[in-house]
């Protein structure tokens, strides 16, 4: 149990294109999810929270005009990149909470198998 | 505000010995919630284990356990007989209070067994 998926793995795309990035919890229902931004050999850093129905919560410094965030469903949550530029090029990972009812009730994230993004 | 910390950057261990991964962390709420990730070179996070601040005994998982100190807010993960698939970058997370969403995450330790 407790599967999240990413669609793409890796994508490559021209300067000024929008890139949408798809988080799936494949085996059950994500009320919330997240989304990080790791840039090479650092930690993750949280972009923004996406719960079901409702507008994402963003971090301080992140542009929601550039990221939008949509979280459509219990399982799908999706990541826009509006106008990549070359400085958006990183690796995007997303994480759904299991809200308790897996891990004896640790409220675990579960995280997908990441998005690496190339801006040329 | 709360703040994870790992002191070692890269660690290198011989396979089959045991190795310590250490975390401090520094928080003012007393419900919280501490987290293991494994990342291999191919990117995924890995849920490894997860301790609640008031569980009474250290959380263990295999050959995964976490040695958790509440008075020392430590809560350093301990990998047994280690294998060269254990080779990966670990992160100590923390989540405070029951219900909060957010997870902040420590700046990780590279593991590297040697054969």
């Amino acid at each position: 149990g407790a599967v999240v998926s990413q669609h793409p793995s890796r994508v490559i795309c021209k300067s000024g294109t929008s890139v949408k990035i798809e988080c799936r919890s494949l085996d059950f229902q994500a009320t919330t999810m997240f989304w990080y931004r790791q840039f090479p050999k650092k930690s993750l850093m949280l972009m923004a929270t996406s719960n079901e129905g409702s507008k994402a919560t963003y971090e301080q410094g992140v542009e929601k005009d550039k990221f939008l965030i949509n979280h459509a469903s219990l399982t799908l949550s999706t990541l826009t990149v509006t106008s990549a530029h070359p400085e958006d090029s990183s690796f995007y990972i997303c994480s759904a909470r299991d809200g308790g009812r897996l891990a004896g009730g640790s409220d675990t994230q579960y995280f997908g198998p990441g998005t690496r993004l190339t801006v040329l | 505000a709360q703040k994870i910390t790992q002191t070692q950057p890269g660690m290198f261990v011989q396979e089959k010995e045991a190795v310590t991964l250490d975390c401090t962390y520094d928080t003012s709420d007393p419900s919280y919630g501490l987290f293991w990730y494994k990342q291999p070179s191919s990117g995924e996070m890995i849920f490894l284990i997860y301790q609640g601040s008031y569980d009474q005994q250290n959380a263990t998982e295999g050959r995964y356990s976490l040695n958790f100190q509440k008075a020392r807010k430590s809560a350093n993960l301990v990998i047994s007989a280690s294998q060269l698939g254990d080779s990966a970058m670990y992160f100590c997370a923390m989540r405070e209070a029951p219900g909060a969403s957010k997870i902040i995450f420590g700046s990780g330790t590279r593991l590297s067994i040697r054969p």
